[in-house]
Order: structure tokens, then sequence, then C-alpha cells
């Protein structure tokens, strides 16, 4: 079945450091959209892409589609104590409905 | 406030038991969705609703049932719970259920069987 990956894992970075996670998909994807979970909280929209090579950019936080449509980026720069939380990407093949998570990036940032 | 409201907020149960979670969507959302979020796993999709009938099945176990009502509420009916259900179950709504839709999410409910 459809596979969504995220590297990495984890990370610990020092505030104003830059973070990025990365989504690999094993199929190509109709749309990509980014969720912010923070600690305790649920899944909060960020944004969603849909063309191919799309760039997004939302303050400190860049969003970029691949050119296959089959990976995805989150970058944060100079980090901050309030983007701690876990990234998670999520994507829908074709027309299809179903939005498939990836596995999801927690990030932990320390002053 | 995502609007998308779940009850109960905390659930403690034995094995073997069964529960009901319920799901009001966003007003005007047509398309609800289910998803449990266990500690050492992401979000896995269960299933997904739009005016009352299926539209999508994910990792649904076959213990596991849900429903979309017609008032558009929707339950997830667990039932001979094993410990390995505990988790939080999310449920989430759009508007359409269309693959360009945003998905709200509720505060979701946390479930224990002891």
């Amino acid at each position: 079945g459809q596979q969504v990956m995220q590297i990495p894992q984890y990370q610990h970075v020092q505030e104003g450091e830059d973070f990025t996670t990365y989504c690999n998909s094993s199929t190509t994807l109709s749309n990509i959209q980014w969720y912010k979970q923070r600690p305790g909280g649920h899944p909060v929209f960020l944004i969603q892409l849909v063309k191919s090579g799309e760039v997004k950019k939302q303050k400190r936080l860049t969003f970029q589609f691949g050119e296959a449509k089959k990976n995805s980026s989150l970058h944060i720069t100079a980090t901050q104590t309030t983007d701690v939380g876990t990234y998670f990407c999520a994507g829908r093949i074709g027309t299809a409905s179903k939005l498939t998570f990836g596995t999801g990036t927690r990030l932990q940032v320390t002053l | 406030d995502s609007g998308v409201t779940q009850t109960p907020k905390h659930l403690i149960t034995a094995t073997g038991q069964r529960v009901t979670l319920r799901c009001s969507p966003r007003s005007g959302d047509l398309s609800v969705y289910w998803y449990q979020q266990s500690l050492d796993q992401g979000l896995q999709f269960l299933i997904q609703y739009y005016n009352g009938e299926e539209r999508a099945k994910g990792n649904i176990l076959e213990r596991f049932s849900a429903q979309q009502f017609p008032d558009l509420h929707s339950e997830l009916n667990l039932s001979s719970l094993e410990l390995g259900d505990s988790a939080l179950y999310f449920c989430a709504s759009s508007v359409s259920g269309a693959p360009g839709n945003t998905i709200y999410f509720g505060e979701g409910s946390w479930l224990t069987v002891v």
C-alpha cells in the first residue's frame, strides 16, 4: 500500500537554528498537506501544495513540493520554542479522498 | 478551536468491553474521518464518511465499526477491546471530502484499555 515516510523521526535544535523535515511517498501524490501537532494537542492544518515544484512560504516556514510530486519538505528558519511539536505531511493519490499521513518528525527546540 | 467536537475526552475501560466515541463535525462539513494515534505510531487512517455514506476505508479492524448519521454526527464503535487498542482517536471533518479539502481535527478521545 501507499507509504509516506518522513525523516528525521526526531530532531533537537537550539533556538535560532534552522530545521528541515523531508517527506517521501512511494507513489505520486495529487497534493500534499502539512500539519503541526503540539504536544498534547491535535493536528492543525498548515498548508497545501498542489503543483509540481511548488514553493510556498509562511513567515519563517518554507514548504516545497517535488517536481515528481513524490516528495516534499518543510524548512523552518531560525527556530523558536513555539515551533516545538510534531510535523506531519499528508498526501492523496489521484482523486482518492483518503489522506495518508506521514510518520511525522518531532521537533524539540531549546534555548 | 477547530469546530470539531469529540466526546468523551478521556475513557478508561477493561479488556473485552465495548465503547462508543462520538464526533460532531464543523458546521457545514459533510465529510467525517476517523484516525487512530498510538504512542509510537503516526496517524493511522481508519475510515471516512461523506453525507452518511462510507467513502474510504483504511486500517480499521473488524472489531471496530463506524457510521455517520443524518444530522452528520458520527460514532466510532470499538468492541472486544484489547490492551493494544489504547490510543488517541481523532475525528476530523472537511467540507466535502474532495482531495483538495482541508481537514480539521477535533481534540481527540483518549482511550485507555486496562
